[in-house]
């Protein structure tokens, strides 16, 4: 079975500065990879995913994300954080071939300085 | 594009008692997946609906979990028999059939089991 460990419970940055969520992932074949963000009273919100292909990948917002087999990591970066980007970040896993059943990471908590 | 909708967004009940979700997906989309969501913790895939049809069930769906979606429209997810353990936040989301596997969720129905 697959699984997703976001080794970082809890982040903080300054507002401007450079940002990178780590996401470390099990599963034997290619996974499908995702992350999401969860703002307070709102929904997840998906920001990239990586199915096959360029291992870096553009999301929303600015983020991106690049994909390493050999360290089996898809970890989350955005150059420069503004306030706004404040949530919790969920890395997810999918099973090659379907979507539907995605197992996520316990998440990682970003508080943004001013 | 409204979104996917759930209600109610909050419900408290004692435990024995059985409890009702209801989840509207974005009209079109033919894909329903139930997540149930605990404190510090990621998702986890309880569900999945294409169309009317049950498709997948997640082992944690006791036999006190019992989910439709009769019309292939709006789905509801039942609890029967409440247990504290059951208190959570429980998620919807939905997808089209092409390009499925871009989830979009609802705000979630927070389930506090007394």
């Amino acid at each position: 079975a697959q699984s997703v460990t976001q080794p970082d419970i809890h982040i903080t940055v300054s507002e401007g500065a450079s940002l990178e969520l780590r996401c470390n992932y099990s599963y034997g074949a290619t996974p499908y990879l995702f992350w999401y963000v969860q703002s307070p009273g709102q929904g997840l919100q998906l920001l990239l995913k990586y199915f096959s292909g360029d291992t870096l990948v553009q999301g929303i917002k600015g983020f991106e994300a690049e994909f390493k087999r050999s360290q089996s990591s898809f970890n989350l970066r955005k150059p420069s954080v503004h306030w706004s980007d404040a949530a919790e970040y969920f890395c997810a896993v999918g099973v090659e071939g379907s979507a539907r059943q995605l197992t996520f990471g316990s998440g990682t908590q970003l508080t943004v300085l001013p | 594009d409204t979104g996917v909708s759930q209600d109610p967004r909050h419900k408290i009940t004692k435990r024995g008692q059985n409890v009702t979700f209801r989840c509207d997906p974005i009209s079109e989309h033919n894909r329903l997946y139930w997540y149930r969501q605990t404190l510090g913790q990621g998702p986890e895939f309880l569900t999945y609906f294409q169309n009317e049809a049950q498709l997948e069930k997640s082992r944690l769906l006791s036999d006190r979990f019992s989910a439709e979606r009769p019309k292939g429209s709006f789905s509801t997810l039942e609890i029967q028999r409440t247990e504290q353990g059951d208190s959570a936040m429980y998620l919807c989301a939905s997808s089209p059939g092409l390009g499925g596997e871009k989830l979009f969720f609802g705000s979630g129905t927070q389930l506090s089991v007394l």
